[in-house]
């Protein structure tokens, strides 16, 4: 059974641009969460989508958007990037909406110049 | 929101000795506690989870403990390994979002 599937690994853009990362979860997952990792801040919820929808939001500013297609893969867009956006972002899909026994993904690096 | 407090930091045991790491949450209202083990490179892998109706709970080598009425909880390694070396994350279900703590990075010695 194929594992979740986070597309590109890294990924390097300037200040001011914007970003897209892709998710495809494990086949048979609904839900797909997105989660923001820093040493600093640690691992910080994103957002929760299940069945194309969102479901359940964090602390983030409306620059970090997202969507889940019919296949319950999903994409992750950050616009205006700034720099403090530079972490890794993972995506982890679980069978049931809610953050409980989730999959997670290796993630993207993305870094912000 | 949940906040989640995760001690120690770092922990360093020797081949064969156990392991302890301790976290506590803010929100009695909270209910699902998962542990994750994080590898170079790699995401967060879910290795025990225990929901709040539930004091304790063992998987081989790895036992948590819950503790509602202090709101705290602790993953439990015994006889460590070298591939037990990794960074562990506990977490708290409040609302459906979980909160994560900031990690403990566990290095065997051999």
């Amino acid at each position: 059974k194929a594992g979740v599937t986070q597309t590109p690994r890294y990924l390097i853009k300037t200040r001011g641009q914007q970003v897209t990362l892709s998710c495809s979860p494990i086949s048979g997952h609904r839900s797909v969460s997105w989660y923001q990792q820093t040493p600093g801040q640690g691992l910080q919820f994103l957002f929760e989508y299940f069945s194309e929808t969102q479901r359940n939001k964090g602390n983030f500013p409306g620059r970090f958007s997202g969507r889940q297609f019919s296949n319950s893969r999903s994409e992750m867009n950050v616009s205006t990037l700034e720099l403090g956006d530079s972490a890794l972002y993972l995506c982890a899909s679980s069978f049931s909406q809610g953050g409980e026994k989730l999959f997670f993904g290796s993630g993207t690096q993305l870094s912000v110049l | 929101g949940e906040n989640v407090e995760q001690h120690p930091s770092t922990l360093s045991v020797q081949e064969g000795d156990s392991a302890v790491i301790k976290c506590t949450y803010s929100d009695s209202a909270s209910n699902y506690f998962p542990w994750y083990k994080q590898e170079l490179g790699k995401g967060p892998q879910l290795i025990i989870d225990i929901r709040s109706n539930v004091g304790e709970k063992k998987d081989q080598r790895i036992a948590v403990t819950l503790n509602k009425t202090a709101k705290h909880f602790s993953l439990h390694i015994t006889e460590t390994q070298p591939e037990d070396s990794a960074v562990y994350f506990c977490a708290a279900q409040l609302d459906y979002k979980l909160s994560f703590g900031a990690g403990t990075t566990v290095t065997v010695r051999a």
